[in-house]
């Protein structure tokens, strides 16, 4: 069955670069999550997505912006990166906000 | 503070133990999952128990629902040295309320299973 597939598994930036986090949902679903995930930590949530529309914020520095596109992949967009910024950053999607949320592999960045 | 605070925060087994996890949480849900995750990998959904469930089975996990105490337990049998990982609970809020759209994680439990 498909995933939601994220690239690049690894991305290795330096200070003050951007980086661009692309999320490929499941096919159908209508919903994406991105999630950033320090060190030890729980995943903390940081925007979502209905049918193309953005939902819901939460933790997301206005150094970063998301969208979602017509073919409902998701790109995050992170500037003028930080060295806190290291962390992974899970895509997820479901089929509405309220059916079980199917997590990518992540993408681990790495700000030096 | 956090929504879906979990503990014990690590809990050490031996293969064939029972392992028990709790969750608790603060707001109105629509439902609760639970996830695993392999050290530095991906989240793999578990389970989801909707607020006017009780219990749900898959397996070897068993979860339950308090919604009453806003809480939640995840039992997995007989372990195997294999199920050791972090898991972690999340909470969907329900329909029309300010959590609505987003899964909020707890702190996480690190299980460790002993051959």
């Amino acid at each position: 069955a498909a995933g939601v597939i994220q690239s690049p598994r690894h991305l290795i930036k330096e200070k003050r670069e951007t980086a661009t986090l692309k999320c490929y949902p499941i096919p159908r679903h209508d919903t994406v999550y991105w999630y950033q995930q320090g060190p030890g930590q729980d995943p903390q949530f940081l925007i979502s997505f209905y049918e193309k529309m953005q939902s819901d914020k939460g933790s997301i520095p206005d150094r970063f912006s998301a969208q979602q596109f017509s073919d409902y992949h998701s790109e995050l967009n992170m500037s003028s990166l930080e060295l806190g910024d290291s962390a992974l950053y899970f895509c997820a999607s479901s089929l509405a906000a309220v059916y079980e949320a199917f997590f990518g592999q992540g993408t681990r960045l790495t700000v030096v | 503070s956090q929504q879906g605070e979990e503990d014990p925060q690590a809990l050490s087994i031996q293969e064939g133990e029972n392992a028990t996890m709790n969750c608790s949480y603060k707001t109105s849900i629509n439902n609760l999952q639970w996830y695993r995750q392999n050290s530095g990998r991906g989240l793999v959904h578990l389970i989801l128990i909707r607020s006017n469930e009780r219990e749900k089975h898959s397996g070897r996990l068993r979860v339950t629902l308090d919604t009453s105490k806003k809480s939640s337990s995840l039992l997995i049998t007989a372990s195997r040295a294999a199920d050791t990982a972090s898991y972690f609970c999340a909470t969907a809020g329900e329909l029309g309320g300010t959590s609505y759209g987003k899964l909020t994680f707890g702190q996480g439990t690190i299980l460790t299973v002993h051959p």
